[in-house]
């Protein structure tokens, strides 16, 4: 399975500190995608990095990619309260052109 | 923007009954998806779809079945509802052919079966 597997399950800290969610998995990828999903609603995509790429970044959110480790990692420095969602990481692959989703990372930003 | 639709936010519906989500797309963008999410168990794909009239199976198909006639919009059927479908039922949409893009989701629909 390519499934991305978040760890930690869920993470409590406090606004201004930085958090940090880790995603791994199993097969070779074309990319990898994080994706946000707030408390009853969609999920809205955040950033994908291509298998060439080593770290992306984007406003507050930092992505690296080790395809060596098959792993990854998004960081969300200054949090703020309104950060409070689950991440979710997806891994893809133009063998089967689907993304598969872990089950994501719970993050509590305490005000 | 992008923006998907489904058709209700919540639905109640007994089992035993037939059940139709219906997904709509404003970006003509070829592939859509019908997943669902349950905790614990993260998203699971149940069908998707690269074109009109065509559909492929995911990973829980089993109970399900879809209909794309037009290339906006995406349909999940639920032939005979039973209780272990109750669930949140996402729908996307994504560019590219053969290529894993980003997928827009739609705001979700939370379906209990009685």
């Amino acid at each position: 399975s390519q499934q991305g597997e978040e760890d930690p399950q869920a993470l409590s800290i406090q606004e201004g500190e930085n958090a940090t969610m880790n995603c791994s998995y199993k097969t070779s990828i074309n990319n990898l995608q994080w994706y946000r999903q707030n408390s009853g609603r969609g999920l809205v995509h955040l950033i994908l990095i291509r298998s060439n790429e080593r770290e992306k970044h984007s406003g507050r959110l930092r992505v690296t990619l080790d395809t060596s480790k098959k792993s990854s990692s998004l960081l969300i420095t200054a949090s703020r309260a309104a950060d409070t969602a689950s991440y979710f990481c997806a891994p893809g692959s133009s063998n089967t052109g689907k993304l598969i989703f872990g089950q994501g990372t719970t993050l509590q930003v305490k005000p | 923007d992008v923006k998907v639709t489904q058709s209700s936010r919540y639905l109640v519906k007994r089992t035993g009954e037939k059940v139709f989500l219906e997904c709509v797309q404003d970006m003509d963008h070829e592939n859509m998806f019908w997943y669902r999410q349950d905790p614990g168990l993260g998203l699971r794909l149940i069908y998707f779809s690269y074109d009109v009239k065509m559909k492929e199976k995911g990973d829980i198909p089993e109970g399900y079945s879809v209909s794309r006639e037009k290339k906006e919009r995406f349909s999940l059927i639920l032939e005979s509802a039973s209780t272990n479908q109750t669930s949140m039922y996402l729908c996307a949409s994504s560019t590219g052919q053969g290529v894993v893009e980003t997928q827009y989701f739609g705001p979700g629909t939370r379906l209990l079966v009685l």
